[in-house]
């Protein structure tokens, strides 16, 4: 059965890196019809994408503009899952945040099970 | 970037009601929009991809339809495991967007 199990702390100090990471089992981190998302959502900006990496002969990324500066997203080709690190956080990032598959047509058909992070000191 | 417009933000319907969702995009995506729904504590579920496909497993009283700017999400007859937040994203191109979602509420 294909699954995103997502792992990280839900606290971070604010001004520190809040780190996720999404394992994936039944499918490949590298397979070429595949992109794997990173969306929070917080009931002040609801759902929000902040970015992807994909793999096509090369591996990609895309990010959203809001936190273009503070975003990174990682494959792991060994562990067969990727990881979301997102630097200087404020309590405005406090949020669910979940990992997701892209398959054909962009749509989103596997998610993680979200994790509430609190940006609190 | 592509913004999306959903209504109504909240609903109220009865056990075998016909309801229907819209969403707006800010440009056309041709048939690039997507639908999921949302209960609390629990992971986002893709109903509809490509305006009017039911994905595998979602119960054939879902259906989509639209194209260009205008799309919407019908479920042909309410149970009680329905009452959810929907919310449409569009997929033509990143960044991605999602609709502000509509909270679908026992009446």
């Amino acid at each position: 059965q294909v699954q995103l199990q997502q792992s990280g702390p839900g606290l971070v100090k604010p001004s520190q890196t809040l780190s996720l990471t999404c394992a994936i089992s039944g499918d490949s981190v590298s397979r070429n019809n595949a992109a794997w998302n990173w969306i929070r959502q917080s009931p002040s900006r609801g759902l929000e994408w902040l970015g992807r990496t994909y793999y096509r002969s090369k591996w990609f990324n895309d990010y959203a503009v809001s936190v273009k500066t503070r975003i990174t997203i990682n494959p792991d080709t060994s562990k067969n899952q990727f990881s979301l690190q997102l630097n200087s956080v404020t309590p405005e990032d406090t949020a669910v945040y979940y990992c997701s598959r892209e398959g054909v047509a962009g749509k989103l058909d596997l998610w993680g099970q979200g994790t509430l992070v609190t940006v609190s000191s | 970037d592509i913004q999306v417009t959903q209504s109504p933000s909240s609903l109220s319907a009865s056990v075998g009601d016909r309801v229907t969702i819209t969403c707006r995009a800010s440009q056309s995506i041709a048939s690039h929009l997507n639908w999921y729904q949302h209960k609390p504590g629990r992971a986002p579920k893709l109903l509809i991809y490509a305006a009017s496909n039911l994905q595998s497993g979602v119960p054939s009283r879902f259906s989509g339809s639209g194209s260009g700017t205008d799309f919407t999400l019908t479920i042909s007859s309410l149970q009680p495991e329905d009452f959810a937040t929907y919310f449409c994203q569009p997929s033509y191109i990143t960044p991605y967007a999602f609709g502000q979602g509509t909270k679908l509420e026992i009446k």
